[in-house]
């Protein structure tokens, strides 16, 4: 009954890897989210997709790339894993009401991400 | 990019008491207002979202107040019981087309038994 599941919960994995962290909803919501948490514990934005689209890419490097394959799917791609990606990432989704995204997010339990 | 200010950024009270914090948003091109509930190894939890000056809500003995005019919003509980131990988040989102949500650092309550 998991609301918004992430695989895996840990990656632990070599500088220069790539890799792929899956994020699925079964709310019906419409628009998916990518946040880093940083070392000061922050939560930042990284990728919003609305309807399979993206909406919001808040200057994250071109090594990640986000894949919508439908509303309910919104997966991160890493490539050329470096040090400084080590971080919990979260997935979110919310519902978009007339064009905006207005009601509370709903997170999933986020994957730690560790890099050698 | 909106700067989201709380505080103060940890709090220890005694159960059995009431306690309030504050964040703080630009309150121009405001458009709405989130409280999030973190626990330790889960993921954040809604609380409130709110959007119109003056709003307050309330869920058990957790209440919300907001001013959108000065920018700023009170998360307030009573009665604080040690579950109520976390961190709240806040995280306010500007008006201008597809303005993402900006999150606060959180202030991590402890609730002493």
């Amino acid at each position: 009954d998991t609301a918004v599941s992430q695989t895996p919960k840990y990656l632990v994995t070599q500088m220069g890897n790539d890799k792929s962290i899956k994020c699925e909803q079964n709310l019906g919501h419409d628009t998916m989210y990518w946040y880093k948490q940083d070392s000061k514990k922050f939560l930042k934005i990284m990728f919003s997709y609305n309807n399979k689209e993206l909406i919001i890419n808040e200057t994250v490097p071109n090594r990640f790339s986000p894949k919508s394959p439908d509303k309910a799917h919104l997966n991160l791609h890493i490539n050329s894993l470096e040090l400084g990606d080590s971080a919990v990432y979260f997935c979110a989704s919310s519902h978009t009401l007339a064009g905006r995204s207005y009601n509370e997010q709903f997170f999933g339990p986020g994957t730690r991400l560790t890099v050698l | 990019i909106l700067n989201v200010e709380q505080s103060p950024q940890s709090l220890h009270v005694q159960e059995g008491d009431s306690t309030n914090f504050t964040c703080s948003f630009p309150s121009s091109n405001f458009y709405a207002l989130h409280w999030y509930r973190w626990e330790t190894a889960k993921s954040p939890e809604a609380l409130f979202v709110m959007t119109l000056n003056g709003d307050e809500k309330k869920k058990g003995r957790i209440s919300a107040t907001l001013n959108t005019k000065e920018g700023y919003s009170y998360l307030y509980i009573k009665g604080s019981q040690p579950e109520d131990s976390a961190t709240y988040l806040c995280a306010s989102r500007g008006i201008s087309g597809n303005t993402p949500l900006v999150f606060g650092k959180g202030t991590r309550l402890s609730v002493i038994a």
